[in-house]
């Protein structure tokens, strides 16, 4: 079975260009994580999905940062404009059920903006 | 401020040797996870505790979860290179839907 897949897995971009990160979690899982992941922060929350529906974006860092999910294979993170402190590895997940099941992450969008 | 503190942050030891990495946390959740990331690789789970005391091994791995459910501990026996990577506890709650993952500690295991 294919697992969560994300694209692009490495990105390089200007500052102040837009970035779209992309999510296709595994068929049958109802809830959509994207996290982010830094040395300093470590791996952070950013906003969930269940049944395609944002529950919670409390840890998305400011409106520069977007994120859909027009339907259950599909989800973005859209960063717009981008800037150097926005650099991380940004993964996404996907879960079936709730809290206390597996969760399984993509392979990670690596992201450097210059 | 991280919910999950996990220490120590870094650890590196010899083939062979036995560790203790610590996961914890003022509040208390009702499932508690441990993963392994390496280089390049999303985390991968290892095991899911969810009961107070509860203790899982997984080979050499023992995985404990507090009494009270607020802490829990990764203990390796005999250490392999193949164990070396970051380890990562996350905590969830059944209330909300959420996860939250500790701070990492970073294992190097040397031949």
């Amino acid at each position: 079975d294919a697992g969560v897949i994300q694209s692009p897995r490495h990105e390089v971009t200007e500052m102040g260009q837009e970035v779209t990160l992309r999510c296709k979690p595994i068929s049958g899982h109802n809830s959509l994580f994207w996290y982010r992941q830094t040395m300093m922060r470590g791996l952070e929350l950013l906003i969930y999905f269940n049944n395609n529906v944002p529950i919670d974006d409390s840890g998305m860092p400011e409106d520069r940062f977007s994120a859909k999910m027009p339907n259950a294979s599909f989800s973005t993170l859209k960063i717009q404009p981008s800037e150097p402190r926005d650099s991380a590895v940004y993964f996404c997940a996907s879960r079936q059920g709730f809290s206390g099941n597996t969760i399984y992450f993509g392979e990670g969008s690596w992201l450097t903006v210059v | 401020t991280q919910l999950l503190e996990q220490s120590p942050q870094f650890l590196s030891i010899q083939e062979g040797e036995n560790l203790t990495v610590y996961c914890n946390s003022s509040s208390v959740f009702s499932s508690l996870q441990w993963y392994r990331q390496e280089p390049g690789e999303g985390p991968v789970l290892l095991v899911t505790v969810v009961t107070g005391g509860e203790v899982k091994k997984l080979k050499r791995l023992t995985f404990q979860f507090g009494d009270a459910r607020k802490d829990s501990s990764l203990h390796i026996t005999a250490a392999q290179p193949g164990d070396t990577g970051l380890y990562l506890c996350a905590g969830g709650r059944n209330t909300g839907n959420q996860f939250y993952f500790g701070t990492g500690t970073s294992l190097t295991v040397i031949p």
